[in-house]
């Protein structure tokens, strides 16, 4: 199975401040890595696709990047929305799997 | 609009069966892939089961095979998840997903239902 390496488990952050969250998947997964917001008590919302390509609707702040294995979710300006619990996501091969998550919450 | 509505969920004995439904709208569901994704109480999230459009193609984790099978009726664009042998660890909410994908074929789940709460419990 592939493993994800979600990284850092929680995150405080400022507004405005710029928050990076990484995966780092154990094998070559290609593009086939997505990113999900889950707020409390509520459902996951997709960010970001195709490990960089932005979902319809989600603010231009968010960003997805690959470098090899690992794969970042930027948010260039926190806002007070973006806090929850952020997750990556392998599709490339079964099982999928997610990335343990990262709370992100304010400072 | 895209709608997943998921039902059916409770309180179980362990041992016991449950069957969950999803209620599918504001899109062709023949056309897609369906999954199951399930979250423990204060826990992550973790992939259960995936469908393929006609239903002849299932696939699931180690985890719940040979105990859970999902299942469609695109008659009445519903999917559903039967679960038996059910144990404490299955508690859980338990979302429905549609499967989307890139030009390039890079798969991911563009929206997902509220979730149904299932407790395995005694």
């Amino acid at each position: 199975d592939i493993q994800m390496t979600q990284s850092p488990a929680s995150l405080s952050a400022s507004l405005e401040e710029i928050v990076t969250i990484t995966c780092q998947a154990s094998q070559d997964i290609g593009n086939w890595l997505s990113w999900y917001q889950q707020k409390p008590g509520k459902s996951p919302q997709l960010l970001i696709y195709g490990a960089t390509s932005l979902a319809d609707g989600v603010p231009s702040r968010f960003s997805g990047s690959r470098s090899g294995t690992q794969y970042s979710l930027k948010i260039s300006r926190l806002q007070v929305e973006d806090i929850g619990i952020y997750y990556c996501l392998q599709a490339y091969s079964a099982p999928y799997t997610f990335g343990a998550g990262t709370k992100l919450e304010l400072k | 609009e895209v709608q997943l509505v998921e039902s059916g969920g409770g309180l179980v004995q362990p041992g016991r069966s449950l069957k969950l439904s999803c209620a599918a709208s504001g899109f062709t569901f023949s056309n897609y892939y369906m999954a199951w994704v399930r979250q423990a109480p204060k826990k992550g999230l973790e992939w259960v089961a995936t469908i393929s459009t006609s239903g002849s193609r299932t696939y699931y984790p180690d985890s719940v095979k040979g105990r859970f099978t999902i299942s469609r009726d695109n008659a009445k664009s519903s999917l559903y998840l039967q679960m038996n042998s059910l144990k404490s660890e299955d508690t859980a909410t338990y979302y429905c997903a549609r499967r989307m994908y890139t030009t390039d074929y890079y798969y991911y789940f563009d929206y997902w239902g509220q979730g149904v709460m299932v407790t395995v419990s005694s």
